[in-house]
Parts: structure tokens; sequence; C-alpha cells
């Protein structure tokens, strides 16, 4: 079976600068999807930005960038110049081919983001 | 842009009762899929649908039931409810030829008493 690992339960970072979020993941399977979701306080899930396994360019989107590295089987995200609206749960995931469709989560990261 | 939608948002059942959660996806979204959040939790995967029929099915217990309409909406039917119950529940659906990229809706708070 498919795992995420995130393993900083807490991370914070001071506004306008950057931090970086570890995922890292376990697969048998050689095509697979990964993406990183933010749970605000209102505790709605929201697609953050998405990697798909066989692309070797790192997705992007505005300040959300990933490093991708297939092999080490790391998936980091990082958030430049940090807004105060940043803060939230950070979930990585998984969906792979031979997994139905079926999100995998890891257990999240807190970013606290300090004025 | 139309979003997910789950109604009711916040439902209180007591032990043993039977609760109903909706979902109303995406137009044009024809996979739906069920999680399940406890608190301090990450989501778990309860079941998905496909096209009206069941896609997939995680650890969803035996007491909850799931079906997708023609409409395309979805419910969640749980009986004789547990404390344990108490989580967020949400409904994510996803278009055809996505790459599983799924948007969740607010979810629905089910607390039982």
């Amino acid at each position: 079976a498919q795992t995420v690992t995130q393993s900083q339960p807490e991370m914070s970072v001071q506004e306008a600068e950057t931090v970086t979020l570890s995922c890292t993941y376990d697969t048998s399977e050689s095509d697979y999807y990964l993406f990183w979701y933010k749970q605000p306080p209102s505790r709605q899930m929201i697609l953050v930005i998405r990697q798909e396994a066989y692309k070797q360019q790192n997705a992007t989107e505005n300040r959300f960038s990933v490093n991708f590295q297939k092999a080490a089987k790391s998936f980091s995200l990082k958030i430049s110049d940090s807004q105060l609206g940043d803060a939230a749960m950070y979930f990585c995931a998984y969906v792979g081919e031979t997994s139905g469709s079926r999100l995998t989560f890891g257990e999240g990261t807190q970013l606290t983001v300090n004025p | 842009a139309a979003g997910v939608i789950q109604s009711p948002r916040h439902l209180i059942k007591e032990k043993r009762e039977t609760a109903t959660l909706k979902c109303y996806p995406i137009p044009r979204h024809d996979t739906v899929y069920w999680y399940q959040q406890g608190p301090g939790q990450d989501p778990q995967f309860l079941i998905s649908f496909y096209e009206k029929m069941q896609s997939d099915k995680g650890s969803i217990p035996d007491r909850f039931s799931a079906q997708q309409f023609s409409d395309y909406h979805s419910e969640l039917n749980m009986s004789s409810l547990e404390l344990g119950d108490s989580a967020l529940y949400f409904c994510a659906s996803s278009p055809l030829g996505s790459d599983y990229e799924q948007y969740f809706g607010p979810g629905t708070r089910l607390t039982v008493t």
C-alpha cells in the first residue's frame, strides 16, 4: 500500500520569507500524481499544486512551487514571499494508477506565518 | 466558478440514529468521492462513484452506504451512529480526464452525542 509521510507536524515562517514543507512517499507504482492541499481554519480543502510523476519539470503556481525528486520519492512544497493568509494545515497527497482514484494523505503540517 | 455543494453543513445526531449527507458535484464532473476527517487527522477515503457506479471503496463501515444519482449528486447514508463517527465529511468531485484532480466541498460536520 502507498504511504505518505510528512515529518514536520508544525512549521513557522516570517511574513515575506520563504518556507519549505517536506513530504515523502512510498510506492511501487511508476505512474502517479502528487498534490498539496491547504486547509485553513475554515477547514475547506483547497488544491494548491499538483505534479505528474512522468514530468521531470517541477510544478509552479505563483508563489508555490515543488521540488519533486522521483528517485528519492520526495515532494516538497516551497512557499515564497509568505503571506498571513498562507497560515493553514498543509497536506501532501498521492494517487496512483493502480490505487483507484482515492487520495492518500500525509499527516499534515501546520504552518504559522508570523507578522 | 461553481463549487461542490454539501448539505447540511452541520448535523447533530444521537447515538444509534441515522444521518444522510448530500453532495452536489461541480457541473460536468462525473466522479464523486467521500472522505472522513476525524479531529486532528488527515482525510480518509471512504468511497467513490463514477458515472453512477461505485468505482472504489475504502475503509467505509458496513453501517454506511452511498450512491450516486442520475443527476450526479451523491448521498452518504449512515446508520446506527456511534460517537466515533463524529467527524468532518468531505465530498470531492473531478471531471473526466482530470488526472485525479479532486475539488473538495466545504464539508459536513457531524457530531454524534
